[in-house]
């Protein structure tokens, strides 16, 4: 079955640095890949989204890498702030119009 | 505002008995969708619904139930409750992006549910 893995520890970072967040899968071969924000006790928040066939998205200042080959993709926020703390959850599709996530990775950006 | 509206928010209830969680969303989106999330377990899906009438299981849809009698609308029942099912639960709904052809999801703020 298909698996998507997030590191699960936190990330820690200094205000100001860029914050590089890790999506590895396997048994798939998604057409694209969702990047998504959860707060605590809050619902996801779509972030970006990335087809196959795009090996790079910006928005404003998320960065997102999807390299096939490798299976991955990187999430990257420049000039982290203390308010980009939070999880964030990559997501591929499984079937028609189903959404696979993986646990997430909880960022956390000091002053 | 566009939006997925659960309720209730909280609820604290026991063993067996019935409850129901509301999910209302106003963006006349076709696909609605039902999450529970679990410490190191992530989102998972219980069932979904890909239009009025239109409903089939996820990965953990035992204990729950669902109805799809109009679009707005997706309920999550739960017939007799058990610890096990103590839980964040997410509604979502979603379109298909024009092109991509992806499914992009809006959640619903969530319903914490405690079984005692």
């Amino acid at each position: 079955s298909q698996k998507i893995e997030q590191n699960s520890e936190a990330l820690n970072i200094q205000e100001g640095k860029t914050a590089t967040l890790t999506c590895n899968y396997t048994n798939y071969s998604p057409a694209y890949l969702q990047w998504y924000r959860q707060d605590p006790g809050r619902g996801p928040v779509f972030l970006l989204l990335i087809r196959e066939n795009e090996k790079e998205k910006r928005k404003e200042r998320l960065k997102v890498t999807f390299d096939t080959t490798l299976k991955q993709s990187l999430f990257h926020i420049t000039a982290s702030q203390p308010a980009d703390s939070a999880t964030y959850l990559c997501a591929l599709p499984w079937g028609f119009q189903k959404l696979v996530f993986g646990t997430g990775t909880r960022l956390l950006v000091s002053p | 505002e566009a939006q997925v509206t659960q309720n209730p928010r909280y609820l604290i209830t026991v063993t067996g008995k019935k409850l129901t969680v509301t999910c209302s969303q106003n963006m006349n989106h076709e696909y609605m969708s039902w999450y529970r999330q679990d410490p190191g377990l992530g989102l998972r899906q219980i069932y979904y619904s890909m239009n009025v009438e239109v409903t089939d299981k996820g990965d953990v849809p035992e204990g729950y139930k669902v109805s799809r009698k109009e679009k707005r609308n997706f309920p999550l029942i739960l017939e007799s409750p058990s610890p096990n099912q103590t839980s964040l639960y997410f509604c979502a709904s979603s379109y298909r992006r024009q092109g991509s052809g992806a499914n992009v999801l809006t959640f619903g703020a969530g319903s914490r549910l405690t079984v005692l």
